[in-house]
């Protein structure tokens, strides 16, 4: 099993649909987990950070799920500049370094 | 208020030739610096990263290196360049302390 992982998409998906992924990840020691967004040829952006059972940013919503080792990220009322692929990222557990995962891409169309 | 700053923003090199890139951050001290490598369409691979100046972590055994001369001053270099060490290249920095990282623009770098 992979350290962390996601579902590389694409999600197509309508303007003003909601959409949602996931993130599993495998060490149950981690305490926080982040989600960015990175747009083609640029670099990520921290979209939310992930500490306890979840939280919310206007229409993002990160939620956790302890007992099954997985994040999801929720859209709603998406907009065409939602398009982008969504990294999933855990700080490993007692060392500096942190695991990413290889992303999921999504497109809203109009 | 703290930035991170990574030149140059693109790169053409050829095969066998040196590489050096520098990533600076300001506004912050005694920061955790990066580097990640980024091949096309493909997620993040770290390469590098120190805790304080002189101390570097390698995580992938190839011909790149790391140094970081200054606390807030990160520069990754090649004595020769192969074709395999073309993608992105990103700098990160997280502030001592807390686990939230932020990325400079990226060196895009193509070896011919």
């Amino acid at each position: 099993r992979k350290e962390v992982e996601q579902d590389p998409g694409p999600f197509n998906v309508p303007e003003g649909a909601t959409v949602a992924f996931n993130c599993t990840y495998s060490n149950s020691a981690s305490q926080s987990f982040f989600w960015y967004r990175q747009d083609c040829r640029k670099e990520p952006k921290l979209l939310m950070s992930v500490y306890s059972s979840g939280n919310e940013d206007g229409r993002f919503t990160a939620q956790l799920n302890r007992a099954s080792q997985y994040i999801s990220l929720l859209i709603r009322d998406s907009k065409l500049s939602d398009s982008a692929t969504y990294l999933c990222v855990v700080p490993y557990s007692g060392t500096y370094k942190y695991i990413f995962g290889t992303g999921t891409r999504l497109k809203v169309l109009a | 208020s703290q930035t991170i700053h990574q030149w140059p923003a693109t790169l053409v090199q050829p095969v066998g030739s040196p590489l050096s890139l520098e990533c600076t951050v300001e506004g912050t001290s005694n920061p955790n610096l990066y580097w990640y490598r980024q091949a096309a369409g493909r997620g993040l691979q770290l390469l590098f990263y120190s805790v304080g100046i002189g101390q570097i972590s390698s995580e992938v055994p190839q011909n790149l290196s790391a140094s970081r001369p200054q606390d807030r001053q990160f520069i990754l270099s090649s004595k020769k360049l192969l074709l395999s060490d073309s993608g992105f290249y990103l700098c990160a920095w997280n502030p001592g302390g807390t686990d939230t990282q932020y990325f400079g623009p990226g060196t895009r770098l193509t070896v011919l």
